[in-house]
C-alpha cells in the first residue's frame, strides 16, 4: 500500500469537473508538509502539475487547481478535455522513519 | 532548460547489482539549489521514490531500500548514479532520474529506462 491514498480511478464527460483526493496522515500531509501533483500521460515521464498545495508551474492551464485541508489534499480539473486523460499522482514528505518522499498510488482519469 | 538522461543495462540477473547513470545537461549539477533523485515505477503500478543526492554528496534514501542502495555523484562528468544490490523480480521497473529543489518538488525528469530483473 502507498502511504498516501488515492482513488484508483475517476471519470467525467468533456466539460465537466472532477476531483481527485489524496489522503495522508499526521506524519505527512497532516504535519504540514506541502503536497505536489504530477500528471503522467501514457508512455511518458510524470510532469509537475501543482506544487506547494495550490501553485501551478508556468504553462499549466488554470483548469487545474489544488487544495489541502487537514490530512488530505485534492486536485480539481474543470472543463475536462480529452487530453486530460492520464494518471495523476500526489506527493508529499513523510517524517516517519527519518523522513522520505512518498507518492500516492495514482488515479487514472478517464474522459468519457 | 535542464535535461536528464538515464543509461544502463536493461536486463539484470536476480541477486546481482542494478547500476544506472543519469547525465545532466543544460544546467549545473553543482548547484546548491537542487537535489538529484531516482524514482521508479513497476510496470502498471505507481511511483516510488528511491533516494536523492546533493552536489556535495549528501544522500537521502528511502528507508525501505536503504540497506541495498548507493547513490553517488560525479560533478566532473555531470552525472549521478544508482546502485541497487541483491535485486529480485520486484525491482523490475522503469527507473527515472529527476531534479528536485531543496524542500521542493521534482520539476524535471528524464524519459525513464526500463530495467528487467530476470535470469
Amino acid at each position: 500500500q502507498s502511504v498516501l491514498t488515492q482513488p484508483p480511478s475517476v471519470s467525467g464527460a468533456p466539460g465537466q469537473r472532477v476531483t481527485i483526493s489524496c489522503t495522508g496522515s499526521s506524519s505527512n500531509i497532516g504535519a504540514g508538509y506541502e503536497v505536489h501533483w504530477y500528471q503522467q500521460l501514457p508512455g511518458t515521464a510524470p510532469k509537475l502539475l501543482i506544487y506547494d498545495n495550490t501553485k501551478r508551474p508556468s504553462g499549466v492551464p488554470d483548469r487545474f487547481s489544488g487544495s489541502k485541508s487537514g490530512t488530505s489534499a485534492s486536485l480539481a480539473v474543470t472543463g475536462l478535455q480529452a487530453e486530460d486523460e492520464a494518471d495523476y499522482y500526489c506527493q508529499s514528505y513523510d517524517s516517519s522513519l527519518s523522513g522520505f518522499w512518498v507518492f500516492g498510488g495514482g488515479t487514472k482519469l478517464t474522459v468519457l | 532548460q535542464v535535461q536528464l538522461q538515464e543509461s544502463g543495462p536493461g536486463l539484470v540477473k536476480p541477486s546481482q547489482t542494478l547500476s544506472l547513470t543519469c547525465t545532466v545537461s543544460g544546467g549545473s549539477i553543482s548547484s546548491a539549489d537542487y537535489y538529484w533523485s531516482w524514482i521508479r515505477q513497476p510496470p502498471g503500478k505507481g511511483l516510488e521514490w528511491i533516494g536523492y543526492i546533493s552536489y556535495s554528496g549528501r544522500t537521502y534514501y528511502n528507508p525501505f531500500l536503504k540497506s541495498r542502495l548507493t547513490i553517488s555523484v560525479d560533478t566532473s562528468k555531470s552525472q549521478f548514479s544508482l546502485k541497487l544490490t541483491s535485486v529480485t523480480a520486484a525491482d523490475t521497473a522503469v527507473y527515472y532520474c529527476a531534479r528536485a529543489g531543496v524542500a521542493a518538488p521534482h520539476g524535471d525528469w528524464g524519459q525513464g529506462t526500463l530495467v528487467t530483473v530476470s535470469s
